[in-house]
C-alpha cells in the first residue's frame, strides 16, 4: 500500500538552509510533489519531480530524489521567516492519479 | 485567472444536519479532487470527478457522503446527518485537461478549503 512519511518538525535560523525529508513506499510512484500550507490557508504547489529525474532546481528550491531508497528531499536555500509553514510531500502514480500525502513537516524559521 | 474557489470558507452544523460544500475549479480545468484534512493530519483523498462522472471514490465513506460535478456549475460535496467526527477542513483541487491551456495536467491546484465544525 501507499505510505508517505515525513519528520514532523524542523527549526532553522533565518539565512540558513532548510532540508525537509520524505520517504515513500510505493515504487510505482511516478510523480512526487512538495506543497506548502500556511496557517488557515490551502495548499500551494511548490514543485514536483518525475521519477526519472534525480534533481530539480527552481530558484531557492532544490528537490533531490533517490529512487532506490524511495527518499525525497526539499532544500530551501537562504530560508526566510516567510518560509515558516507546513510542508507536505505527496506522491501519485500518474498525472491524473490522486495524491497521497505525508502528515507534513512544520518548518519554523527564527530571526 | 481566478484560482480554485471554495465556499463557504467556514461552516458550522449541528449533529444530524446536512453540509454542502462547493468547489469551482480553475478555468479550463475539468478534473476535480476532494480531500479531507483532520486536525494535525495530512490530507486524505476522498473522491475524483470529471464533468458528470465519478472517476474514483475509493476514499469516500460509503454512507452519508456523496459528490457530484454537474455539466454546469460547481462540484458539490454533500455530507448528510453530520457527526462530530466529520469536523475537518475539506479541500478541493483541480487539474487541467491535456489539451487545456496553462499548467501541466500533473499539477493539482488547491482551493482555500472549507472548515466544517459540527457541534
Amino acid at each position: 500500500g501507499e505510505d508517505v512519511e515525513q519528520s514532523l518538525f524542523l527549526s532553522v535560523r533565518e539565512g540558513d538552509s532548510s532540508v525537509i525529508n520524505c520517504t515513500y513506499t510505493d515504487s510505482s510512484s511516478t510523480y512526487l510533489y512538495w506543497y506548502k500550507q500556511e496557517p488557515g490557508a490551502g495548499l500551494q504547489l511548490l514543485t514536483y519531480i518525475f521519477s526519472n529525474m534525480d534533481m530539480k532546481q527552481d530558484q531557492r528550491l532544490t528537490v533531490l530524489l533517490n529512487k532506490k531508497d524511495k527518499h525525497l528531499s526539499l532544500r530551501i536555500a537562504d530560508t526566510q521567516t516567510g518560509d515558516s509553514a507546513i510542508y507536505f510531500c505527496a506522491e501519485s502514480l500518474s498525472g491524473y492519479s490522486t495524491l497521497t500525502f505525508g502528515k507534513g513537516t512544520m518548518l519554523l524559521v527564527s530571526p | 485567472n481566478a484560482g480554485v474557489m471554495q465556499n463557504p470558507r467556514h461552516l458550522v452544523r449541528r449533529r444530524g444536519q446536512e453540509a454542502r460544500l462547493r468547489c469551482s475549479p480553475m478555468k479550463g480545468h475539468s478534473h476535480v479532487y476532494w480531500y479531507r484534512q483532520l486536525p494535525e493530519e495530512g490530507l486524505k483523498f476522498m473522491v475524483y470527478l470529471q464533468k458528470e462522472n465519478i472517476i474514483d471514490e475509493s476514499g469516500m465513506p460509503k454512507e452519508r457522503f456523496s459528490a457530484e460535478f454537474p455539466k454546469e456549475g460547481p462540484s458539490i460535496l454533500r455530507i448528510q446527518q453530520v457527526v462530530r467526527g466529520d469536523s475537518a477542513a475539506y479541500f478541493c483541487a483541480s487539474s487541467p485537461t491535456l489539451r487545456g491551456q496553462g499548467a501541466s495536467p500533473y499539477e493539482q491546484y488547491f482551493g482555500p478549503g472549507t472548515r466544517l465544525t459540527v457541534t
